[in-house]
């Protein structure tokens, strides 16, 4: 059961454009959303992460937006850079499990 | 400060041999995660550790799969026999404790059976 969705499975942005990820829960249990970056050959390294209680965080060029309602959260790149290029996971936790549940991954390519 | 480590970095063997994977947590974290990453996925968690306890490998194959947290720092997690759709990356992640949800991956092991 594909308790995270995520779109789109892949996406090309031009460098200085926007860059922007979608996922979707199901299980209103979750209370943590992290995203990570993964290069090839590498780990997940986590990039930011946003609990229910707010709608937005910002980290530098990295937003996250969270819409509990709709049981949604995306990722927005702004400035995209050729460096971005990387394999992006949502995920959700559960609180008190700590149990990680990744979406399926976007391949972003930004082009120079 | 090191992260987590892991080895071998890639392996290839025949199908019905044995491999085993090994990882070591950053230090001071108690809890150690093994996770699979089929190509083109999410990686799925396979064993959880608490210290030297597995407290959920409820996804973990048990008639082929084992893993071992000895001492409560270094993990081994080991297939036998390895199966073609054994083939993957297998990641191993580390937290401070349970209640930390910042888990750091480490590099993995890609296992390809031939």
């Amino acid at each position: 059961q594909q308790q995270v969705k995520q779109s789109p499975q892949s996406l090309i942005v031009q460098k200085g454009g926007i860059s922007i990820i979608n996922c979707a829960y199901e299980n209103t249990a979750f209370d943590y959303f992290p995203w990570y970056q993964q290069f090839p050959g590498k780990g997940p390294a986590l990039l930011i992460a946003i609990r229910p209680d707010v709608s937005e965080k910002k980290e530098g060029r990295f937003t996250i937006s969270f819409n509990k309602s709709a049981k949604q959260f995306s990722l927005h790149i702004m400035d995209s850079q050729p460096g971005d290029s990387a394999t992006y996971f949502c995920a959700a936790v559960s609180g008190g499990y700590n149990k990680l549940i990744f979406g399926a991954g976007t391949r972003l390519a930004v082009h120079p | 400060e090191a992260g987590v480590v892991q080895s071998p970095r890639y392996k290839i063997i025949e199908k019905k041999q044995p491999v085993a994977f090994w990882c070591n947590p950053i230090s001071g974290h108690n809890t150690l995660y093994w996770y699979l990453q089929n190509l083109g996925q999410g990686p799925e968690l396979l064993i959880r550790y608490e210290n030297e306890e597995a407290v959920d490998d409820s996804q973990l194959p048990k008639d082929r799969f084992s893993a071992e947290r000895l001492k409560g720092v270094d993990s081994t997690l080991k297939i036998q026999p390895a199966e073609l759709g054994d083939s993957a990356v297998y990641l191993c992640a580390s937290s401070l404790d349970a209640f930390d949800n910042e888990q750091f991956f480490g590099p993995g092991t890609r296992l390809t059976v031939l």
